[in-house]
């Protein structure tokens, strides 16, 4: 059973363009977190999702960012227009469901904005 | 509002030293906690989770205790070796519905020296 996977593992983006990372969760799970690491900070929860639906989006910054978890395919974490403070390690964790179940995490995005 | 914190911020200790890591959080009501390893400019690594109703949870060298009643849980790692050099990581999941997103200390940055 492959891990959960997260693509790409590097991106660099120049300022004002999209970032879109992706967050395969491992097989069965249906609930996903997004978590982002900010440079010599801490790590900080930004969205919870379950298929087809955004449970908790308490984290997200109001403007720019928005996330998906499809029926079908990977979760995905758009930043538009994105500005070099958007420049961080994401990570993205799974879980089989909510409740008791543990989070198992990718190897996280690398986001460098130019 | 949670808020976790770990002490030391840094430690730096000779090979074959026993220590121990702190971590404290400030509501008591937690689901559970868990231990992480990061390496420079690497993902996370899942050291030992503990459930709230436990009080430890042992695997190898390593041993996480929690006191849930006063806020605090204790990662002691045994002959600590060169190999142990990294970030470690407490993380803190609520205990309140199915939303178990993470709650996370700055970490203590360790360097085990041969």
């Amino acid at each position: 059973n492959a891990g959960v996977m997260q693509n790409p593992r590097h991106l660099v983006r120049r300022r004002g363009q999209e970032a879109r990372l992706r967050c395969s969760p491992m097989k069965g799970h249906s609930h996903v977190y997004w978590y982002r690491q900010l440079p010599e900070e801490g790590l900080k929860f930004m969205v919870y999702l379950q298929k087809e639906n955004i449970i908790d989006e308490s984290g997200m910054p109001k403007e720019r960012f928005s996330a998906e978890f499809p029926k079908e395919g990977p979760s995905i974490l758009r930043i538009q227009q994105v500005v070099r403070g958007d420049s961080a390690a994401y990570f993205c964790a799974s879980s089989l469901a909510g409740g008791s179940y543990e989070q198992y995490f990718g190897p996280g995005t690398r986001l460098t904005v130019t | 509002k949670q808020e976790v914190t770990q002490i030391p911020a840094a430690l730096s200790v000779p090979e074959g030293e026993n220590l121990v890591l702190n971590c404290s959080f400030t509501d008591s009501a937690i689901y559970n906690l868990q231990w992480f390893r990061q390496d420079p400019g690497k993902g996370l690594t899942s050291l030992l989770l503990i459930q709230s109703s436990q009080r430890e949870q042992t695997s190898g060298r390593l041993n996480a205790s929690l006191d849930k009643s006063s806020g605090r849980s204790t990662l002691y790692i045994a002959a600590s070796q060169p190999g142990d050099s990294a970030t470690y990581l407490c993380a803190v999941s609520r205990d309140a519905g199915n939303n178990r997103k993470l709650i996370w200390g700055l970490g203590t940055s360790l360097a085990v020296n041969p």
